[in-house]
């Protein structure tokens, strides 16, 4: 049973491109949840989606982010005209109950 | 706003020591998680304890919870170079059954 797999790993972006991260939920798992981290600082929750739906977003910013999960396919993490505060590692996870199963991660770089 | 908040930020051991971690959160929580990150790599789950538990095992691992004091603690017995690692605590709010609350984490280094 593959675990959550993320791609990109690493991610390289000018500021003003956009920049799609892709997450594959671990079989059998229908809960996404997208989680941010800054050097040095902890996770903060982005968003939680099921399939064709968005449970809560109430972690991520109001313009440029947006989140998907579709019926068919990885869920989708987008975010447009990337400034260089964007550099992050984002992290998705999916699960079936209580725990949380980690992908490795995108490392997004704004130059 | 961070809830759960790790002690030590670093902690610097010899190989074969018991390293112990400490969590401190602010709300009633129904569980609370560690995990670890090694260097550049993602997360990985360790052990999840729930409200009504005090204590638990995994392996080298010991877990204890104290709902009175809002704490945790994780202690890694006979530690190795492979335990190098950061470590997180993560908790859930009484009142949401999926966000988690992260700390800043614990950086571990085992010394050989």
């Amino acid at each position: 049973n593959a675990g959550v797999m993320q791609n990109p790993r690493h991610l390289v972006r000018r500021r003003g491109q956009e920049a799609r991260l892709r997450c594959s939920p671990m079989k059998g798992h229908s809960h996404v949840y997208w989680y941010r981290q800054l050097p040095e600082e902890g996770l903060k929750f982005m968003v939680y989606l099921q399939k064709e739906n968005i449970i809560d977003e109430s972690g991520m910013p109001k313009e440029r982010f947006s989140a998907e999960f579709p019926k068919e396919g990885p869920s989708i993490l987008r975010i447009q005209q990337v400034v260089r505060g964007d550099s992050a590692a984002y992290f998705c996870a999916s699960s079936r109950q209580d725990t949380q199963y980690f992908g490795p991660g995108t490392r997004l770089t704004v130059l | 706003s961070q809830q759960g908040e790790e002690d030590p930020q670093a902690l610097s051991i010899q190989e074969g020591e018991n390293a112990t971690m400490n969590c401190s959160y602010k709300t009633s929580i129904n569980n609370l998680q560690w995990y670890r990150q090694n260097s550049g790599r993602g997360l990985v789950h360790l052990i999840l304890i729930r409200s009504n538990e005090r204590e638990k095992h995994s392996g080298r691992l010991r877990v204890t919870l104290d709902t009175s004091k809002k704490s945790s603690s994780l202690l890694i017995t006979a530690s190795r170079a492979a335990d190098t690692a950061s470590y997180f605590c993560a908790t859930d709010a009484a009142d949401s059954n999926y966000q988690l609350i992260w700390g800043a984490g614990t950086k571990l280094i085992i010394k050989p």
